[in-house]
């Protein structure tokens, strides 16, 4: 079945140690979104990518990172996570070809926990 | 500002019908999103709405009225299953999704 795959579903960092989250996708869409959500809030877009264009949100903190090598892969790097940072972290895919029908479709998420 | 506002939790008897609101004060339209979050799970897509009506699919229904920014969840003949967070999304004029908080949908048997 065509997915969007989270690795790992939880994580465990110490405060300041970098930490990675992997998403990757089998759906071979354009678009693939990095999400915040804390308990009982609203998913918070960090960024996304269409194909290899990269679109920073304005207020996500430099702390955040993200790197697409391919259609099908998509990194998030916390380069010193804070107690703060602790969140779901969804990963979800559109076509973005264009048009009012342009669904996401989301990943399972990784739960990161800071230490 | 963009706003999505929805209650914050509800509560309903199994069988039952619920309808969850969700008004909206976005810069431009471009579609309605409903999506299901069961605790600790990503949303899965339940419904997209772009014109004015209902949209039916199967025990959910999905309402939209663009000149009243506002949209609603029907669900009938609830389950257990449904209990869940019920997330309303308005897509821009940037085609950027706005989120609202969700609702949070107990279930009593």
């Amino acid at each position: 079945d065509a997915m969007v795959i989270q690795n790992p579903r939880y994580q465990v960092t110490q405060f300041g140690k970098p930490v990675t989250l992997s998403c990757s996708q089998t759906l071979n869409h354009n678009v693939m979104y990095w999400y915040q959500q804390k308990s009982s809030q609203a998913p918070k877009l960090l960024f996304h990518y269409y194909d290899k264009d990269f679109n920073n949100e304005a207020d996500t903190p430099d702390n955040f990172q993200s790197r697409r090598p391919n259609t099908s892969f998509c990194f998030l790097d916390i380069r010193s996570p804070g107690l703060g940072d602790a969140a779901m972290y969804l990963c979800a895919t559109s076509r973005g070809e264009g048009g009012h029908t342009d669904t996401q479709y989301f990943g399972p998420g990784t739960r990161l926990t800071v230490l | 500002g963009q706003n999505i506002d929805q209650p914050t939790e509800m509560t309903a008897t199994e069988g039952a019908i619920v309808q969850i609101n969700c008004t909206y004060q976005t810069s431009g339209f471009n579609g309605l999103f409903w999506y299901q979050q069961h605790a600790g799970e990503a949303p899965t897509f339940l419904s997209y709405n772009v014109l004015d009506g209902l949209e039916e699919k199967g025990r959910f229904s999905s309402f939209l009225s663009r000149s009243k920014g506002y949209s609603y969840l029907l669900l009938k003949e609830l389950q257990m299953k449904d209990s869940a967070s019920y997330l309303c999304a308005v897509r821009d004029s940037n085609y950027q999704l706005i989120w609202g908080a969700g609702t949070k949908l107990i279930i009593k048997p």
